[in-house]
């Protein structure tokens, strides 16, 4: 495809279930981003991936949150004993460290939903 | 420790005015600012950008302006048109780092 993907669209689960949220980024980028937004929110930083080294992971929230990437492609993050704090849209964004101003791509992002 | 700030969470301007939207920013090694806009139930897209070279850069209704010396830049919309209603957010990275972004401005164009 010619954009990010993100799988599934939406997600409801009960509380202290475990959910793993998925990104396809567009081909080639070598940086991933992922964000989350609460209601009425802005952009919260969770993680970032930058090719294949370390990633940047100052943003997650707890030790419940973790995410994967191998290489340059698909990334994966997993919320395990879900709380009802984590609803929220999930959105994951790559980029080109080429591109001069590292302009970001964004998925339509994940409505997770914790009953 | 929000190094992007937008400190208005909302605007609103009428029809064919002037939409003027500010952020801060505390870290003096960004080198470019992007600002992005998002409509509900999507994701944000890409809107214009400035380098750290210049102090303005202007793309149709769009112009941003930066000032270094006050660490402040601000997205200028005119004429507004309604459906530049939407949230808009105002980033910064170094290059080649990670962006940050700011909590965001929900504009409201009144027709």
């Amino acid at each position: 495809g010619a954009g990010v993907s993100q799988s599934p669209s939406n997600k409801v689960t009960e509380k202290g279930k475990d959910v793993e949220l998925r990104c396809d980024p567009i081909s080639g980028h070598t940086a991933l981003y992922w964000y989350r937004q609460r209601l009425g929110q802005g952009l919260e930083f969770l993680i970032y991936f930058q090719g294949n080294s370390a990633p940047d992971k100052s943003g997650l929230p707890s030790d419940r949150f973790s995410a994967e990437r191998t290489g340059e492609s698909v990334s994966t993050l997993t919320i395990q004993r879900t709380q009802q704090e984590d609803s929220a849209v999930y959105l994951c964004a790559s980029s080109s460290r080429w591109a001069e101003q590292e302009t970001q791509y964004f998925g339509p992002g994940t409505r997770l939903l914790v009953l | 420790d929000q190094q992007v700030k937008q400190n208005s969470p909302s605007l609103s301007v009428q029809e064919g005015r002037i939409s003027i939207l500010n952020c801060d920013y505390t870290n003096s090694m960004f080198d470019y600012f992007l600002w992005y806009k998002k409509y509900p139930a999507e994701g944000p897209t890409f809107l214009i950008s400035i380098s750290s070279i210049k102090d303005k850069n202007e793309d149709g209704r769009f112009t941003v302006f930066l000032n270094k010396s006050a660490k402040h830049l601000s997205l200028h919309i005119v004429p507004s048109q309604p459906g530049d209603s939407a949230v808009y957010f105002c980033a910064a990275n170094t290059g080649g780092f990670k962006t940050i972004f700011g909590a965001g401005t929900r504009l409201f164009v009144k027709a």
